[in-house]
């Protein structure tokens, strides 16, 4: 069966840090890969998809960016962390992009 | 602009009543129609789906009543319990110039009263 891993589960950086959140999925292969922000008591943002290594797309502008640079392995990343980044983050993956998706437990970021 | 609106933003109901949770969507590439149920500190869980060629779809407690017309579906839940507390997504897939893209409501936030 196919599972999904994000870490780390929770993450306490300054402003102005460097971030990095990997994401991976196990028992399948070619997935779609998205990247979502979810602030408190609030909808699903999508901010990054990809349907391939090395393919990215971006949903909205902003501080952050990501990579997949393996077929299972989608990063999200930024060089200097805003305090607006705070929030919930979530990775998922999917069959297709018209297919149910199936997240994982996100990662909680505060920027102090 | 919003593709698919959903209702209410919160819901509070007593155990066992009936709450019932309401997306309407303007265009769609595909007539499939996803819940997601997530609890706090959690990813989304699919919960259940429509596929329209039914107006209705049960999966225990969990009811979806499809308005193709009307472009509306809505997600009832029988004898609510204290554990169904959560917060619960629609989705509607869009076609989009980057190809077809499943797209989630903004959520309700349920609570299931003693």
């Amino acid at each position: 069966s196919q599972t999904i891993h994000q870490w780390p589960a929770t993450l306490v950086q300054p402003v102005g840090s460097p971030l990095s959140l990997e994401c991976t999925v196990e028992g399948t292969s070619n997935p779609n890969l998205y990247w979502y922000r979810q602030a408190a008591g609030r909808g699903l943002q999508l901010l990054f998809y990809s349907v391939g290594i090395g393919q990215i797309s971006s949903e909205v502008p902003q501080n952050l960016s990501a990579s997949r640079p393996q077929d299972r392995q989608f990063i999200l990343s930024s060089k200097k962390l805003l305090l607006s980044d705070s929030g919930f983050y979530l990775c998922a993956w999917s069959y297709g992009l018209d297919q149910p998706q199936h997240f994982g437990d996100g990662t909680r970021l505060s920027i102090l | 602009q919003q593709q698919v609106k959903q209702s209410p933003q919160s819901l509070i109901v007593q155990k066992g009543g009936i709450p019932i949770i309401n997306c309407a969507y303007e265009n769609t590439a595909f007539d499939y129609f996803p819940w997601y149920q997530q609890f706090p500190g959690k990813g989304p869980a699919l919960l259940i789906a429509i596929r329209p060629d039914v107006s209705e779809k049960k999966e225990g407690r969990f009811t979806i009543s499809f308005n193709k017309s009307a472009k509306q579906f809505s997600l009832h839940i029988m004898d609510s319990q204290p554990g169904d507390s959560a917060t619960y997504f629609c989705a509607v897939i869009i076609l989009t110039g980057g190809g077809n893209k499943l797209t989630f409501g903004t959520g309700t936030q349920l609570k299931v009263e003693l």
